[in-house]
């Protein structure tokens, strides 16, 4: 019931398409879900968060669409760039900045 | 956004001596820090949480001897790999938790790459 499940293992896109990765959890009393980013050799870097009061959120050129009732999130990457090739891992905690549950991880490579 | 140090970012010891690794945040108190392990192509594995002034609480499975885990300011903690053994070579990551804005964050730190040869 802590696990958050992250698909697709990996991605291909083309430069400028939309990049999509989805994540599901089981457990209802999460209420903070962020995504991160990570290069390799590099410590993961917070993309963008949302809480469950919300239904969208878009920073930029990232989305994150939640859908409470379905326990399904997801990042939306629009108009997909060869310097968004990296590994993308969603989490999800209880309470304010606990400890957060990772998905497996999406490594997403950006065509040019 | 916040900013966390990790140092060193890389180091390589002999088996059975221990290293330290410092986790800073450097724009910011950190009441609350975290240390994960990754392995390669894999995700971030919580090792335990740290509290400043107080005992670190370990997840399950992980050897509070081994990995000792002190956070003694509100900006630095420290984890310590006593007696490393090559099983012990990873990467680690440590995160600091802000409280700026009413909403609490995990900023990370750039991680440090461990072998014990």
């Amino acid at each position: 019931q802590q696990q958050v499940k992250q698909s697709p293992q990996s991605l291909i896109v083309q430069k400028g398409g939309i990049s999509i990765i989805n994540c599901a959890y089981e457990n209802t009393a999460f209420d903070y879900f962020p995504w991160y980013q990570q290069f390799p050799g590099k410590g993961p870097a917070l993309l963008i968060a949302i809480r469950p009061d919300v239904s969208e959120k878009k920073e930029g050129r990232f989305t994150i669409s939640f859908n409470k009732s379905a326990k399904q999130f997801s990042l939306h990457i629009m108009d997909s760039q060869p310097g968004d090739s990296a590994t993308y891992f969603c989490a999800a905690s209880m309470g304010n900045g606990n400890k957060l549950v990772f998905g497996a991880g999406t490594i997403l490579r950006v065509k040019s | 956004g916040a900013v966390v140090s990790q140092h060193p970012s890389w180091v390589i010891c002999k088996s059975g001596t221990s290293v330290k690794i410092e986790c800073r945040s450097l724009d910011f108190q950190a009441t609350t820090m975290f240390w994960y392990r990754q392995f390669p192509k894999q995700s971030l594995m919580l090792m335990a949480t740290s509290n400043e002034g107080s005992k670190a609480t370990y997840e399950q499975g992980v050897e509070k001897d081994k990995f000792l885990i002190n956070h003694a300011s509100l900006t630095l903690s420290t984890l310590t790999v006593t007696s490393a053994h090559p099983e012990d070579s990873s990467f680690y990551i440590c995160s600091a938790r802000d409280l700026a804005g009413g909403m609490a964050t995990q900023y990370f730190g750039p991680g440090t790459r461990l072998t014990v040869l």
